[in-house]
């Protein structure tokens, strides 16, 4: 079925140790973006891509690096994992101007010890 | 700057009766404003979308929002909840071409026999 998929659906690094986190989408969305949800504050964007080889930072980028050299895939690198980092990691796509509303993943739970 | 805010971290309802979930905006123009639901260990799903045509948005499961210019409100409102309602749900307005969501900080419905 179309949609964002993200992997894995869960994970416990401990403190210093890098991940990948995966997002692939296969609508040929231009945009796609990372959010992270932590309880009580909604979502709060890490990073975005408006197409191939484009991204910027959103409200909360520290710690976090992205690239974005296929439309398709768009993951998430934490370098060294800290505990404030534990969190529900989501991954969005849309069209361009979105009227239609993003697409999102199921998310990635991660816990950092 | 634009901003979003859930006036209710909680609401708790009985099955069968009307469901109101408040949201405030704060802009400058008249923005995009979107409702989404998750439910527990879910993605996001979009509920319906405003986007400057109809002041009244009738959106999936029964639910509607009424875009208020005047008291800057967007709420989400439902005649009769069911037990499947019960979710977190997140008022969203995108800045920045749609580039970003702004996301408030959540609304956990309660649904009780």
């Amino acid at each position: 079925n179309a949609g964002v998929t993200q992997t894995p659906k869960f994970q416990v690094l401990k403190t210093g140790q890098s991940m990948t986190l995966q997002c692939a989408q296969d609508m040929n969305h231009e945009y796609m973006s990372w959010y992270r949800q932590d309880p009580g504050m909604g979502l709060r964007l890490i990073h975005y891509s408006v197409g191939a080889g484009i991204t910027d930072q959103g409200e909360v980028p520290n710690g976090y690096n992205v690239s974005r050299s296929t439309t398709e895939d768009f993951p998430l690198r934490l370098l060294s994992a800290a505990p404030s980092q534990t969190s529900v990691y989501f991954c969005a796509s849309s069209y361009t101007g979105t009227a239609y509303g993003y697409t999102f993943g199921s998310g990635t739970r991660l816990t950092v010890v | 700057a634009q901003s979003v805010t859930q006036l209710d971290s909680h609401v708790s309802v009985s099955e069968g009766t009307p469901v109101l979930l408040r949201c405030n905006y704060s802009s400058s123009y008249s923005p995009s404003l979107f409702w989404y639901v998750q439910h527990p260990n879910k993605g996001l799903q979009l509920l319906l979308k405003y986007t400057s045509a109809a002041t009244l948005v009738k959106g999936i499961n029964g639910f509607e929002a009424e875009f208020k210019k005047s008291e800057t409100s967007f709420h989400l409102t439902k005649p009769s909840a069911h037990m499947s309602d019960a979710a977190e749900y997140f008022c969203v307005s995108p800045e920045g071409g749609y580039n970003k969501l702004i996301f408030g900080a959540g609304t956990r419905l309660a649904v009780h026999p």
